[in-house]
């Protein structure tokens, strides 16, 4: 099956500027994870969808982070306006809604803020 | 979901077992002890996850104290490729509950 697709690869902004970042689940995963990792730590989540409502984003930023899966499918994460300790991995992950053995995590998106 | 102590940094020489070691001696009757390891510039990846009997897939072994309050994962055969953060969680197997990582294990494998 396919896995957890994200994009872009690479992204490089300045301090102030807006950024998104874009994930594809695998088909049919309902529950969809944002995490952070900042470099040399472990992944922090950031919100979790079920579907398209949230379950948990008490570790969002909300003054500066949003995110929304529009039809319980893609998901979207976004920074405005980004600061320089916004620079981390981001990586999504999905699971099934039942009977899983674990998340499949996407290869995630390296944000630079200059 | 419990808290995991996990030793920084382990090496491990190449065809050899890795035996990796976890604590999680808060770990309460319903949470299971999973495994994910990080290989460089790559999304983690779940290896395996048990609750009290020990496990082994093709990936790995578990094995889990007879207090649930430790764990080991071992990799039989360590290759170069093997090489990456492993982090263990302890965690609820509700659907939905989310995965809260440490900071991991960093596993070198020398040649």
């Amino acid at each position: 099956e396919a896995g957890v697709a994200q994009s872009p690869r690479y992204k490089i902004i300045e301090k102030r500027q807006s950024v998104a970042f874009w994930c594809n689940p695998i088909s049919g995963h309902a529950t969809l994870y944002w995490y952070q990792q900042i470099l040399g730590q472990g992944p922090k989540l950031l919100i979790q969808f079920q579907n398209n409502g949230v379950v948990d984003d008490s570790q969002l930023p909300k003054d500066r982070f949003s995110a929304e899966r529009l039809k319980g499918v893609d998901s979207t994460l976004k920074i405005q306006p980004a600061k320089l300790e916004d620079s981390a991995v981001y990586l999504c992950a999905s699971s099934p809604q039942k009977g899983y053995d674990g998340y499949t995590f996407g290869s995630g998106t390296r944000l630079t803020v200059v | 979901d419990a808290k995991t102590t996990q030793p920084p940094s382990m090496d491990c020489a190449e065809g050899r077992a890795a035996n990796l070691p976890c604590n999680h001696s808060t770990i309460s009757g319903n949470e299971y002890v999973y495994w994910y390891r990080q290989i460089h510039s790559q999304g983690p990846q779940y290896i395996i996850h048990g609750l009290k009997n020990n496990e082994t897939n093709e990936m790995a072994s578990l094995i889990i104290t007879e207090d649930r309050k430790s764990s080991t994962l071992i990799l039989p055969h360590a290759t170069l490729r093997d090489t990456a953060v492993y982090y263990c969680i302890v965690r609820s197997n509700n659907a939905g509950n989310m995965l809260t990582f440490g900071g991991g294990t960093r596993l070198m494998v020398k040649p």
